[in-house]
Formats: structure tokens, sequence, C-alpha cells
């Protein structure tokens, strides 16, 4: 069983949806919750990071960690073409290492 | 200006050579790092060097050797290539530890004929 699961899809939802990603993971330990978007040929940028439990908003994003089922989410509303991408969920207990989901596709129809 | 810069952006060879990755930040940052991404989009550290000590050496090959001249910098040899190598190769780099942000490169990809 990898660390951290995470469903790859893919995903296809009409332009102004809401998209709704999901990770969990099995080691109690992590602390530090990443998401990040990875466009086609791109390397992955940070779009949304939270300590702990509870939820984030960005805009258009919200992060939520709930630690005591060991399961993170990403929501985005109101979606864009310009949201179809791979979103990787990361996290890390408190050291240098991250652990990385395997990426979900999103496809975003206009 | 590019922050995170990798070179070549694509390296096709043969199995059995020996090939290196050049890996640059102009972030000012301590940590950087080489992961591996497998063609299912699974992204998987390999090592993380912190002012050119390295901090994090995960079951990799002996056949892949990083090299930090200095912290801007951080380099992957990798000797007699094999046909699982094929995948993109991620340099990242961080302000100090993982908590702060991590800034990828675009990647580059290997195949290995």
């Amino acid at each position: 069983q990898k660390e951290v699961e995470q469903d790859p899809g893919p995903l296809s939802v009409p332009e102004g949806a809401i998209v709704s990603l999901n990770c969990t993971y099995s080691n109690s330990a992590f602390q530090y919750f990443m998401w990040y978007r990875q466009y086609s040929r791109k390397g992955p940028e940070l779009l949304m990071y939270t300590y702990s439990s509870g939820n984030k908003e960005d805009g258009r994003f919200t992060a939520q960690v709930d630690k005591s089922s060991k399961y993170i989410s990403l929501f985005i509303r109101d979606s864009q073409p310009s949201d179809s991408a791979t979103y990787l969920c990361a996290m890390s207990e408190n050291d240098y290492k991250l652990s990385f989901g395997a990426g979900t596709t999103v496809t975003v129809r206009a | 200006d590019t922050a995170v810069s990798q070179t070549p952006k694509y390296l096709v060879t043969q199995m059995g050579n020996d090939k290196s990755i050049k890996c640059e930040q102009n972030l000012g940052h301590d940590t950087m790092y080489w992961y591996k991404q497998d063609s299912k989009k699974f992204l998987k550290i390999m090592f993380s060097y912190n002012n050119k000590e390295l901090i994090i050496n995960e079951t990799v090959p002996n056949r892949f050797s990083p090299k930090s001249p200095d912290k801007a910098h951080l380099n992957l040899h990798i000797n007699s290539l094999e046909l699982g190598d094929s995948a993109v190769y991620f340099c990242a780099s961080s302000q100090d530890r993982v908590v702060q942000p991590q800034h990828f490169g675009d990647g580059t990809r290997l195949s290995i004929l």
C-alpha cells in the first residue's frame, strides 16, 4: 500500500463546475499538506499549503485537511479550461522529504 | 528569468551509456532536490542537498550519483543507463525546510533506447 493514495482519474468537468479532488494517507505523523498543479511538460507548481487540520481558501481554490480521517481535499470553484492539468497532493512530517500522491488528471471542457 | 533551470530538456541515449543532468537555481535557496517521475506521473524523491550537504538519499541504485558544487547547483550523474531509467527527472529547490514551497524545474525527459 502506498503511503499516499490519490485517484488518478481522469476527471472531466464542464466549465464553471466545481472540481473536487482528494487524497488519503496512512502516516499519522504527516503535518504539512500541499497541493501542486502540473501542466503538461512542465514542473509542478505549488497551489496550496496547509499546516495540520483545517481549511484554507485562496481565490477559487479551497484546501481542507482532516487529520482524524487522514483525508485531504482540494476544491476548485468556477472551473476554467486553464485549470486543466494534473493535480498532485503532497505531504510531509517535519523534514525535507515530501511524499506525493500519483496525481489526478483534470480536464475542464469549454 | 527562469528560477530553476535544468539541462538538457530531452536526453535520448543508448542502454549502458553514462549521462549527466545539470540543475541551477537563482532563488538563493539553501536546499535542492532530485525527483523521478515515472510514466504514471508518480513523483518520487531521490536525493536532497542542504548547503551542499546530502540530507536525503532514498533507495536509489548506486549508478545514480548527485553532486552539489555549490548551493545553487545540483547535478545528477547516471552510470550504465538501463531501460528502467526512462522517466522525467525534476530538480527542485526550497528556501530551507520542506515547509517552504518547493520550486520545480520543467524536467529532463530521459529516454533509453
